[in-house]
């Protein structure tokens, strides 16, 4: 059965670094997005991506935070400058339809500690 | 913009029955329901797309009032493996799906 994979499954860091988290999304989706949710919390959302640009991004998605396909095959999320309330798990999902037609597909998440 | 849940948290025996609701402020066109259990990611349950529609899924299903801008999940006869954190998902407009606050649920023996 296709599936998301995410990489890494755990990253420590110290505050201040430059972090990528890798996703390959199911290989006939077209949208793709980033989420995240603190230890406990609510999962919220980043980013969507879809015809190689951003379609929508929330308050959080700053300046620090960028997303990129860079081969066709892999979603990246990039954070500049961690601080210590990135700390959290980032998920990343695709689907095939615009969202909100379709099942979100996530994969089983990439966990953050900034120190 | 996030959609509200309400219980925070339930617990119920097994066989209880249970109701999750999820309110919106916006206009949806859809809303799906996830359950995640503790450490894992959200799993897909079930879409609604239209408003009226009802939807079952073994002993869970759902309902989806377009006008009142709800939908409530419920959960019969709930067993073991029922217990997680419930999330509805509501999309609005453009690619912005977002999760509702979450409903913990535990069912005990």
């Amino acid at each position: 059965e296709p599936e998301v994979t995410q990489t890494p499954s755990h990253q420590v860091t110290q505050m201040g670094q430059e972090v990528i988290l890798r996703c390959v999304p199911i290989s006939n989706h077209l949208y793709f997005y980033w989420y995240r949710q603190i230890l406990g919390q609510k999962v919220e959302f980043l980013v969507s991506f879809y015809n190689n640009e951003i379609s929508e991004k929330s308050e959080i998605f700053d300046d620090q935070f960028s997303v990129e396909r860079p081969d066709g095959s892999n979603f990246t999320l990039k954070i500049r400058s961690t601080k210590l309330e990135d700390s959290a798990m980032y998920f990343c999902a695709s689907s095939s339809d615009r969202v909100g037609t379709g099942e979100l597909f996530f994969g089983e998440g990439s966990r953050l500690t900034v120190l | 913009q996030q959609p509200v849940q309400s219980p925070q948290a339930v617990i119920l025996r097994e066989g209880e029955d249970a109701v999750i609701n999820c309110s919106s402020s916006k206009a949806l066109y859809s809303v799906h329901w996830y359950r995640q259990k503790h450490g894992e990611a959200p799993v897909f349950l079930m879409i609604l797309l239209k408003g009226g529609e009802q939807k079952g899924h073994e002993k869970i299903s759902a309902s989806f009032n377009e006008k009142k801008q709800q939908s409530s999940l419920y959960l019969t006869a709930s067993q073991l493996s029922y217990s997680g954190t419930y999330f509805c998902g509501t999309a609005n407009t453009g690619n912005q799906f977002y999760f509702g606050t979450g409903t913990s649920l535990t069912v005990i023996p």
